[in-house]
């Protein structure tokens, strides 16, 4: 049974710049969440993706942004790069099942280390 | 405004102890309460979670204590080895599934053999 895969496993870019990174989820899993872990914190909520829309959204601002495919894949988006953005990038999958009892358990990936020089 | 704050921020115990990790929460809508291990290099695995109509849970060597009343939850980790040397988190969310985790700082836990 796959678990989450993410891609690329590190990242180093320049100010500026623009970044896309990549998340399967677990396998039969229909929910992606994203989560970004500065250096010695915990990590913290971005977003998350059900049925291809954003179903929430932490505080971050609009450089972040987000997609979900059919075939329940993500890809997190951040645009106009600043130093701080540089950390672990998570993401998370969950399902979510309607009229069924719910569990909020998110299995992470492993994550993509993002550098901004 | 942090709604999860976990402590110690590091802690060392010998091979065989016991280690005790708090956490404390303010949004009392939250009804899930997870813990992470996180390895360097790992994303953050689930150890153990907890919702608050039960006290305690326990599963192996790791258990954990619930006050609902006090708003704070504790993880045991009982016979501690080396290999427990981690980062652990506590979380927290409500009972929707996958509705965002808070996450709290994290502790950085040592095992002396």
């Amino acid at each position: 049974d796959a678990g989450v895969t993410q891609s690329p496993t590190h990242l180093i870019k320049t100010r500026g710049q623009q970044v896309t990174l990549r998340c399967s989820p677990k396998s039969g899993h229909d929910t992606v969440s994203w989560y970004q872990q500065a250096l010695g914190q915990g990590p913290q909520f971005i977003f998350q993706y059900y049925e291809e829309e954003e179903r929430q959204r932490g505080n971050f601002p609009d450089r972040f942004s987000g997609h979900q495919f059919p075939n329940y894949s993500s890809e997190l988006n951040v645009n106009a790069l600043l130093l701080g953005d540089s950390a672990l990038y998570l993401c998370a999958s969950s399902l979510i099942l309607a009229g069924a009892p719910s569990t909020d358990t998110q299995y992470f990936g492993p994550g993509t280390r993002l550098t901004v020089l | 405004q942090q709604q999860v704050k976990q402590s110690p921020q590091s802690l060392i115990v010998q091979k065989g102890g016991i280690s005790i990790i708090n956490c404390a929460y303010e949004n009392t809508a939250f009804d899930y309460f997870p813990w992470y291990q996180q390895f360097p290099g790992k994303g953050p695995a689930l150890l153990i979670a907890i919702r608050p109509d039960v006290s305690e849970k326990k599963e192996g060597r790791f258990t954990i204590s619930f006050n609902k009343s006090a708003k704070q939850f504790s993880l045991h980790i009982m016979d501690s080895q080396p290999g427990d040397s981690a980062t652990y988190f506590c979380a927290a969310s409500t009972v929707q599934a996958g509705t965002a985790l808070i996450f709290g700082k994290g502790t950085t836990l040592s095992v002396s053999s």
